[in-house]
């Protein structure tokens, strides 16, 4: 089954604990981002990657990291999560960057105490 | 920039009813897709339907349908014979260029849809 899948998909931590929310495609997409969605905002881009080793920043990159080592994984890194990044998130994949749909995991919810 | 526009934070419908979802964009690309995604209260955001700025013709999908005005940038849902299943929040996006372009999907702010029985 093609999918997008996220780990974890709750979490709860305290401030400046270093994690990392892992995202894995098995549709061979070159394509994958990750959003963030707060109420009333819609979802923000934070990081996208065109290909591997190809990573750039989104709309709110501050206080994240990812990596692109192979085609299927893109995990998000939280160096030291503040409150502020308490929110759902989700990684998304595409065949492309330009006008493909996205397929998106099953986000995450994320709460940093 | 691209920008999208929901201006329905809210929206409620009679069960069996059909309901529109606006939606406005801006851009100044000639080439891009308009996507409509459902986020039921489990959280995943589902696929509904797509309209590319060149398809002369509105999408559909089922009950679903983009009435599509590409000279008034809007892309407005229409969900006929609602269901309490529809009950939802809605998200309207668009991602603009050629595949090999590197662009994000922008989103709206959505409209939460209410089915009433």
């Amino acid at each position: 089954e093609a999918q997008v899948t996220q780990n974890p998909r709750y979490l709860i931590t305290v401030t400046g604990k270093k994690l990392t929310v892992t995202c894995s495609q098995n549709m061979n997409h070159e394509y994958m981002s990750w959003y963030r969605q707060d109420p009333g905002l819609g979802l923000r881009q934070i990081y996208y990657s065109m290909n591997v080793e190809v990573t750039d920043k989104g709309d709110v990159p501050e206080g994240y990291k990812v990596s692109r080592k192979e085609k299927r994984n893109f995990p998000l890194i939280l160096e030291s999560p503040s409150p502020n990044q308490t929110s759902l998130y989700f990684c998304a994949s595409s065949v492309t960057g330009g006008g493909t749909e996205a397929f998106f995991g099953q986000g995450t919810r994320l709460t940093v105490v | 920039a691209q920008k999208i526009t929901q201006t329905q934070p809210g929206m409620f419908v009679q069960e069996k009813e059909a309901v529109t979802l606006d939606c406005t964009y801006d851009t100044s690309d000639q080439s891009y897709g308009l996507f409509w995604y459902k986020q039921p209260s489990s959280g995943e955001m589902i696929f509904l339907i797509y309209q590319g700025s060149y398809d002369e013709q509105n999408a559909t999908e089922g009950r679903y349908s983009l009435n599509f005005q590409k000279a008034r940038k809007s892309a407005n849902l229409v969900i006929s014979a609602s269901q309490l299943g529809d009950s939802a929040m809605y998200f309207c996006a668009m991602r603009e260029g050629t595949p090999y372009n590197n662009n994000d999907m922008r989103f709206g702010a959505g409209t939460r849809l209410t089915v009433k029985p």
